[in-house]
């Protein structure tokens, strides 16, 4: 069974630097990533999907690099600004775009 | 834009009222999706669906049912609800056509049960 770990679980930090989020998986037989994002209360945003034959996908600040024999993908914020703070979900994609998600990293960005 | 509603954003229901909630996306997609999210637990799949009238179990699906009767409409349905089937419910859909995999979310149904 997939098991999927985000470390870290929090993280506060002031505007402006660049962040690293990290998402590692136990099973590599995966067709895709997603990174999603949640404000307090609401719904899930998905912010970038990388298929399994990809690297890397890039959106605005946002990149997302996936190893996939290693079981591991990285979430790069550049810039961070205060509209970033929200919780950061990762989900690899097994047979039938089936989901499986990590805890999250809760970022607080400070002015 | 890929549009996913849920009936309600928040509801009570008392201990052995039957609970309905209601999905509705608006780009013919096939599959949707409930999960339950939990402080601790996560997102976990309860049951999906990969076209009109089938239906699957996910992770945890005691409790609950579902109903599939038009494509754009998944239903998720407490039988008789429980204390511990507070939660944040939340639907999700993708098409198999495009040249994308991407889940869409609806914006969630807090749900508290007395």
């Amino acid at each position: 069974k997939q098991e999927v770990t985000q470390i870290p679980a929090a993280l506060s930090v002031p505007e402006g630097e660049n962040l690293v989020l990290n998402c590692s998986f136990t099973d590599s037989a995966i067709y895709n990533l997603q990174w999603f994002r949640q404000d307090p209360g609401k719904g899930l945003t998905s912010l970038l999907l990388i298929q399994s034959s990809q690297r890397e996908q890039t959106s605005g600040r946002l990149n997302a690099s996936l190893d996939k024999s290693s079981g591991r993908s990285t979430l790069y914020i550049a810039a961070s600004q205060p509209g970033d703070s929200a919780t950061y979900l990762c989900a690899p994609g097994g047979a039938g775009n089936m989901l499986t998600f990590g805890g999250g990293t809760r970022l607080m960005v400070k002015p | 834009d890929v549009k996913v509603t849920q009936s309600s954003r928040y509801l009570v229901k008392r201990t052995g009222e039957k609970v309905f909630l209601e999905c509705v996306q608006d780009m013919d997609h096939e599959n949707m999706f409930w999960y339950r999210q939990d402080p601790g637990l996560g997102l976990r799949l309860i049951y999906f669906s990969y076209d009109v009238k089938m239906k699957e179990k996910g992770d945890i699906p005691e409790g609950y049912s579902v109903s599939r009767e038009k494509k754009e409409r998944f239903s998720l349905i407490l039988e008789s609800a429980s204390t511990n089937q507070t939660s944040m419910y939340l639907c999700a859909s993708y098409g198999v056509r495009g040249d994308t995999d991407t889940q869409y979310f609806g914006p969630g149904t807090r749900l508290t049960v007395l």
